[in-house]
């Protein structure tokens, strides 16, 4: 069966401070993989997917970036966060079906 | 244009059914999505209904209209662990991406 692993569970990084999280899927290849942020009380927010190996669409601009070096696996940067930068961060995965998240970071930027 | 709307908030009793509503309109459909997430987790999926008619899984149905461009989600005997919110959302056709509903807060009272 499918697994999908996200860490940090819990992070607070000052402003301008670097971020890096990270996220692996295991028992499939070449699934579609996302970054989503929720910020407190909100919806949804998709910020990256990817459909292969390197291959990364940005939904909204901003100071994040996510890169896809491996097939399974998916990581969240930024070079300076900032405050508006706190917030649930998931990773998701999907084939033709339904996404499945991984148990997130909550990012505080203090 | 997208747009996915279900009811901000909902109070239930404990033992009793409730029917969450959600209307959709996209440019495409391929699937509608119902997912639960209680507070500061991760959502889980909970449906999928890409035809029409009721889906039933143990307590939880949901039921979908194309035409009418809406599903519910009906929970019964309902328990207070069911208190979560519960996100409606919709895979158009040209992508893997979903579109998210803002999430129904339903509060179970004893």
């Amino acid at each position: 069966s499918q697994t999908i692993h996200q860490w940090p569970a819990t992070l607070v990084q000052p402003v301008g401070s670097p971020l890096s999280l990270e996220c692996t899927v295991e028992g499939t290849s070449n699934p579609n993989l996302y970054w989503y942020r929720q910020a407190a009380g909100r919806g949804l927010q998709l910020l990256f997917y990817s459909v292969g190996i390197g291959q990364i669409s940005s939904e909204v601009p901003q100071n994040l970036s996510a890169s896809r070096p491996q097939d399974r696996q998916f990581i969240l940067s930024s070079k300076k966060l900032l405050l508006s930068d706190s917030g649930f961060y998931l990773c998701a995965w999907s084939e033709v079906g339904p996404l499945h998240f991984g148990n997130g970071t909550r990012l505080t930027v203090t | 244009g997208q747009n996915i709307d279900q009811p901000t908030e909902m109070t239930a009793t404990e033992g009793a059914i409730v029917q969450i509503n959600c209307t959709y309109q996209t440019s495409g459909f391929n699937g509608l999505f119902w997912y639960q997430q209680h507070a500061g987790e991760a959502p889980t999926f909970l449906s999928y209904n890409v035809l029409d008619g009721l889906e039933e899984k143990g307590r939880f149905s949901s039921f979908l209209s194309r035409s009418k461009g809406y599903s519910y989600l009906l929970l019964k005997e309902l328990q207070m662990k069911d208190s979560a919110s519960y996100l409606c959302a919709v895979r158009e056709d040209s992508n893997y991406q979903l579109i998210w509903g803002a999430g129904t807060k339903l509060i179970i009272k004893p």
